[in-house]
């Protein structure tokens, strides 16, 4: 079956950094998204990868690793504002996206 | 503001009742989709659309309908739903259906049914 794992919860501290794990098991691979959701809010789009390595934007970096299956969404200088949910999806061959069940982002001051 | 509107954002429903959802997307985009949105659960792709064709059904129940009269507008038709069915209802749009297929999500409808 498909599969896709993330950490259910992680807490950070305003102003550091935190890495957001992402596991993944699809019948083929067509790239990986992530996405975040503020509670009550639509999710938006923040990063796409489907080469191995290290996207940068601004304080957010996605990587990918697609021999290991492998992901990690990297936010730097933490605002309070990032508390939200992160979600992790993969596009298979089918061209389906596979989501992850999230990550919630709790920052404190 | 994603470009996807959906209303209501809040639907409250017995389980006799026949309700619909409206979606609208004013990106120009090919493709919509809706996903069904339970807490702590991966997004649920329910029904997927392509120049208005329906491309995928992932096993839903009829009591649940989809519409898509034109590339802008999506409809989910609801009727004698259960209380499980209650969740987040999230429509989005996306380009097309291949690779680099960011998808813009509206902000969902809250579903209760009782």
């Amino acid at each position: 079956g498909q599969n896709i794992d993330q950490p259910t919860e992680m807490t950070a501290t305003e102003g550091a950094i935190v890495q957001i794990n992402c596991t993944y098991q699809t019948s083929g691979f067509n790239g990986l998204f992530w996405y975040q959701q503020h509670a009550g809010e639509a999710p938006t789009f923040l990063s796409y990868n489907v080469l191995d390595g290290l996207e940068e934007k601004g304080r957010f970096s996605s990587f990918l690793s697609r021999s290991k299956g492998y992901s990690y969404l990297l936010l730097k200088e933490l605002q309070m504002k990032d508390s939200a949910s992160y979600l992790c999806a993969v596009l298979d061959s089918n061209y389906q996206l596979i989501w992850g069940a999230g990550t919630k982002l709790i920052i404190k001051p | 503001e994603t470009g996807v509107t959906q209303t209501p954002r809040h639907l409250v429903m017995g389980m006799t009742n026949k309700k619909s959802l409206k979606c609208e997307q004013h990106l120009g985009h090919n493709a919509m989709y809706w996903y069904k949105q339970s807490a702590k659960k991966p997004l649920e792709l329910m029904f997927v659309y392509n120049f208005k064709e329906q491309t995928e059904n992932n096993s839903v129940p009829s009591r649940f309908s989809p519409e898509c009269p034109n590339s802008s507008h999506l409809f989910l038709h609801l009727h004698t739903l259960q209380p499980e069915d209650s969740a987040l209802y999230l429509c989005a749009s996306s380009h097309g259906l291949a690779e680099d297929n960011e998808q813009f999500f509206g902000p969902g409808t809250r579903l209760t049914v009782l």
